[in-house]
């Protein structure tokens, strides 16, 4: 069973880094496309970009290029999505999902939580 | 690229059929066949409902069909259940490996 497991909740201040976590399991983790989509309160669905664990190429939405890094390690299976300075507009819950190039996710992770607040 | 667009409510009572649309333009869901749809419940993971327009997973009920004409993608959810309630949004291939999401549309199950 193709299953991505993500880290938990997040509580940051502005200005501050993160890094969130998504673990998979049950296929050829190098082999597929992972990708991210933030949901801000209240608000839709947004993708964020794609990454090919295998050899790391990475794919950005034009509205989230140089305001995140999406990276991945296939030696543990994991992707990441990382901050280098929060703003509160960062707050929002970020899923992952094993992304298909016929445009589907499928399965998606349980979300991350971040919550950015001076 | 802007969002596709979807009504941000429908509603329907049991039993009764409702229809979803996801209008885009040529460069994305008039130009492609890859179209998805989603149910996403408050709280849970989002879960693909149709995927290249028409196509279901398995253990998605048949209750749920898609369609496209032009540049509108429809979902169709014929015989309503209360389960059905939820946020549904579209998503479309966008060309140069960009992909596009619906506003999403809130389904009410009167």
């Amino acid at each position: 069973e193709v299953q991505l497991v993500q880290s938990g909740a997040e509580v940051k201040k502005p200005g501050e880094s993160v890094k969130i976590s998504c673990k998979g399991s049950g296929y050829n983790f190098s082999g597929h496309w992972i990708g991210w989509v933030r949901q801000r309160p209240g608000r839709g669905l947004e993708w964020m970009g794609i990454i090919f664990p295998g050899d790391s190429d990475t794919r950005y939405s034009p509205s989230f290029q140089g305001q995140v890094t999406i990276s991945a390690d296939k030696s543990i299976n994991t992707a990441y999505l990382q901050w280098s300075s929060l703003k509160a507009s960062d707050t929002a819950m970020y899923f992952c999902a094993y992304y298909d190039s016929s445009n589907w996710f499928d399965p998606w992770g349980q979300g991350t939580l971040v919550t950015v607040s001076s | 690229q802007s969002a596709l667009t979807q009504p941000p409510s429908a509603s329907g009572s049991p039993g009764q059929s409702v229809t979803i649309s996801c209008t885009g333009t040529s460069s994305d869901v008039g130009g492609v066949n890859y179209v998805s749809w989603y149910q996403h419940h408050p709280g849970k993971a989002p879960k693909l409902m149709i995927y290249e327009v028409t196509k279901r997973p398995s253990g998605v009920p048949d209750r749920f069909s898609g369609s496209k004409s032009g540049n509108t993608a429809s979902l169709t959810v014929s015989g309503l259940q209360a389960e059905d309630e939820a946020d549904y949004y579209c998503s479309s291939y966008a060309g140069s490996n960009n992909v596009v999401f619906g506003g999403g549309t809130k389904l009410t199950v009167l």
